[in-house]
């Protein structure tokens, strides 16, 4: 069946830091891949999506590029700041209606 | 604009009972999907109502439930609660029926704990 494997955390990185949260997935089909971010306190939001191979989805300085050669999906910023403080999660859709994610990544930005 | 709201928040009930938790969808959003969130994992799709009707369902029992009214408002009803029924409820709704094109917003989950 379809799913999604993400990196484990948590992730611990220093303002201004490089990163990089790992996403793989196995579906049928063409599925869509997305990152939601969930604050503390807050439901998921949406950061970012791609429906297609080879489409970049970007955000907020978020990007991750669909790759269907990889099966990937990593999500990467160039310099993350305190507010990127959040658990992470990594999903796909493959065309119903029926939404996987993965286990979610927690990433604490230190100043 | 109104967000996704639920209610309650927090709920703490007893094996054996029965819960309703509640979400309104966003304006002129026409459907709704509701995942359950264990501690330290992703949500898992619970089912999806569309127009009030049913429109799929993920690996859960039939003692999991919903309704969708025609304001698009939406309930999830759990019987015969179990300790593993402990977790994060959300809901998400969406303006149409397909999840892989339309963005889905979710409500910030009822947590509900059964002791």
């Amino acid at each position: 069946g379809n799913s999604v494997t993400q990196m484990e955390g948590p992730v611990t990185l220093s303002e201004e830091a490089f990163l990089t949260i790992n996403c793989t997935y196995t579906a049928t089909g063409y599925p869509s891949l997305f990152w939601y971010v969930q604050y503390p306190g807050e439901g998921l939001q949406l950061l970012l999506k791609a429906t297609k191979a080879d489409d970049k989805g970007s955000n907020k300085g978020f990007e991750a590029t669909y790759r269907k050669e990889t099966t990937s999906f990593h999500l990467e910023k160039g310099s993350v700041q305190v507010s990127d403080s959040a658990v992470y999660f990594c999903a796909l859709s493959a065309g119903n209606n029926d939404m996987r994610f993965g286990a979610g990544t927690r990433l604490t930005v230190k100043p | 604009e109104t967000g996704v709201t639920q209610s309650p928040t927090h709920l703490i009930k007893t094996r054996g009972q029965q819960v309703t938790l509640r979400c309104s969808s966003q304006s002129g959003h026409n459907t709704v999907s509701w995942y359950q969130q264990a501690l330290g994992q992703g949500p898992q799709f619970i089912f999806q109502y569309y127009r009030e009707e049913e429109n799929g369902r993920g690996n859960f029992p039939p003692r999991f439930s919903g309704l969708q009214f025609p304001n698009y408002s939406s309930e999830l009803n759990v019987n015969a609660l179990e300790l593993d029924d402990s977790a994060l409820y959300l809901c998400a709704s969406s303006l149409n029926l397909a999840v892989s094109e339309e963005t889905q917003y979710f409500g910030p989950g009822t947590r509900l704990l059964v002791l």
